[in-house]
């Protein structure tokens, strides 16, 4: 969905290195999320934010850390990446009042960490 | 947390019908059913979502029986494009999508 975006679309780095991902929205939702895909596998929830003021970990979190910089912008981090968080990123958004919580999401980041 | 469990794959031909049943025995009184589809190096994009009975838009129906604790995603005439694959999830919309879980899903290979 065009009106999620994320950036970058690839990055490739090496072991320990700080690494940002963002994702930026003009739905006017109220929610984002960070997922991880694995390949062949499902999405798995790293973290979740309600509202700017709210940030919630999810299954995954151990390793990452989120920003919610303003209700449009959610940005996640890897302090010091490792092999095994090579994965696809997507960034979500939703939106309470809806009443059906659908997930909108980003074109996904594809990160490779060395 | 509702658990579902769906086929791992279906292989189905161009024109035909898919069925993909979805088993959620411990749904909740205020849980609604979401399907979604997932083409490769893309996010999940919302198919359809209801609380009971029949579902119906352009794209799929959804089929919930009384006591909801399965429900059955149904592809009408599928072509190749369809090929993807196909999530089952179980939540509270109102609670927040964090509680609903993407498994692995059901990965379906459309034939020409």
């Amino acid at each position: 969905d065009a009106d999620v975006t994320q950036t970058p679309r690839n990055r490739i780095t090496k072991t320990g290195k700080r690494i940002m991902l963002e994702c930026s929205q003009t739905k006017g939702h109220d929610r984002m999320y960070w997922y991880r895909q694995d390949p062949g596998l499902g999405l798995r929830l790293i973290y979740y934010s309600f509202d700017v003021k709210d940030i919630n970990k999810g299954e995954i979190s151990d390793g990452y850390s989120v920003s919610r910089q303003a209700q449009a912008k959610f940005s996640l981090s890897l302090e010091s990446a490792i092999p095994n968080q090579t994965a696809l990123y997507f960034c979500a958004t939703s939106d309470w009042a809806s009443g059906t919580d659908t997930q909108y999401f980003g074109p996904g980041t594809r990160l490779t960490v060395l | 947390l509702a658990k579902t469990t769906q086929p791992i794959s279906m292989d189905s031909y161009e024109g035909q019908e898919v069925n993909i049943t979805c088993s959620h025995n411990n749904i909740a009184t205020n849980d609604y059913i979401t399907w979604y589809q997932q083409f490769p190096s893309q996010g999940p994009r919302f198919i359809i979502q209801g609380y009971k009975t029949k579902v119906t838009n352009e794209v799929a129906s959804l089929f919930i029986p009384a006591d909801r604790k399965s429900s059955t995603l149904s592809l009408p005439r599928v072509s190749l494009s369809d090929t993807a694959v196909y999530y089952c999830l179980v939540g509270d919309p109102y609670t927040g999508g964090f509680k609903t879980i993407f498994g692995a899903g059901t990965r379906l290979f459309v034939k020409a």
